[in-house]
């Protein structure tokens, strides 16, 4: 089974909502979580690294006021998307990494469409 | 910093034929080098990963890769491909420690045919 949960998997807002989109580690605590974007066809293109009790830390390019993550707990961390606009229409992943595999675990995805 | 180069945006190939994905990959330091594969609208799955030891590293679905210092390359073959392999193919690496950060390369779309 899943051991990184990514909720929702599809989401449709309107122009200027914001939208919260949910990334957990089931089985392991994870203090650090990763947000990537995908754009269709392309490849992954890391967002932030969120930091357990701490701000996290944004890629050059990336807006924080627009991409708010929260990671308020061990197993728990939020991208909020500020008013999103179209071009925010995007398939955004989370990623969680457990030490005791030597490996990262990926979420489903969440399919994000700003009409 | 790394970079990670897919050479083949698109990789065509008939049923039970076998196949190579190639990989190269730039870093100054140690790495640790992934493949993951991702099928339509879901997130990623590890084929396999190359941490340190044997160079030649075996994987889920029949999948290996080899890792190749001197031509900083970590191509990825299957022997005999089914219909179901069908999917995007990511080569990624990690300087930090094998729970960091990926960088991806720009993915290797493998098309099976019957």
């Amino acid at each position: 089974g899943a051991v990184v949960s990514q909720h929702p998997s599809w989401v449709i807002c309107k122009s200027g909502t914001s939208v919260k989109i949910e990334c957990r580690s089931l089985d392991f605590q994870a203090t650090t979580m990763f947000w990537y974007r995908q754009f269709p066809k392309q490849s992954l293109m890391l967002m932030a690294t969120s930091n357990e009790g701490s701000k996290a830390t944004y890629e050059q390019g990336v807006e924080k006021d627009k991409f708010l993550i929260n990671h308020a707990s061990l197993t728990l961390s939020t991208l909020t998307v500020t008013s999103a606009h179209p071009e925010d229409s995007s398939f955004y992943i989370c990623s969680a990494g457990d030490p005791r595999a030597s490996k990262a675990f990926f979420g489903q995805g969440t399919r994000l469409t700003v009409v | 910093a790394q970079s990670v180069t897919q050479l083949d945006s698109q990789v065509p190939v008939f049923e039970e034929a076998p196949v190579e994905l190639r990989c190269n990959y730039s870093s100054s330091v140690s790495v640790y080098l992934f493949w993951y594969v991702q099928y339509p609208n879901q997130g990623l799955q590890l084929l396999l990963k190359y941490l340190s030891g044997s160079t030649l590293v075996k994987g889920i679905n029949g999948f290996e890769a080899e890792f190749n210092k001197s031509q900083t390359s970590f191509h990825l073959r299957k022997p005999s491909v089914h219909i179901s392999d069908t999917a995007e193919y990511f080569c990624a690496v990690s300087a930090e420690t094998p729970t960091d950060k990926l960088i991806f390369g720009t993915g290797t779309r493998l098309q099976v045919f019957p």
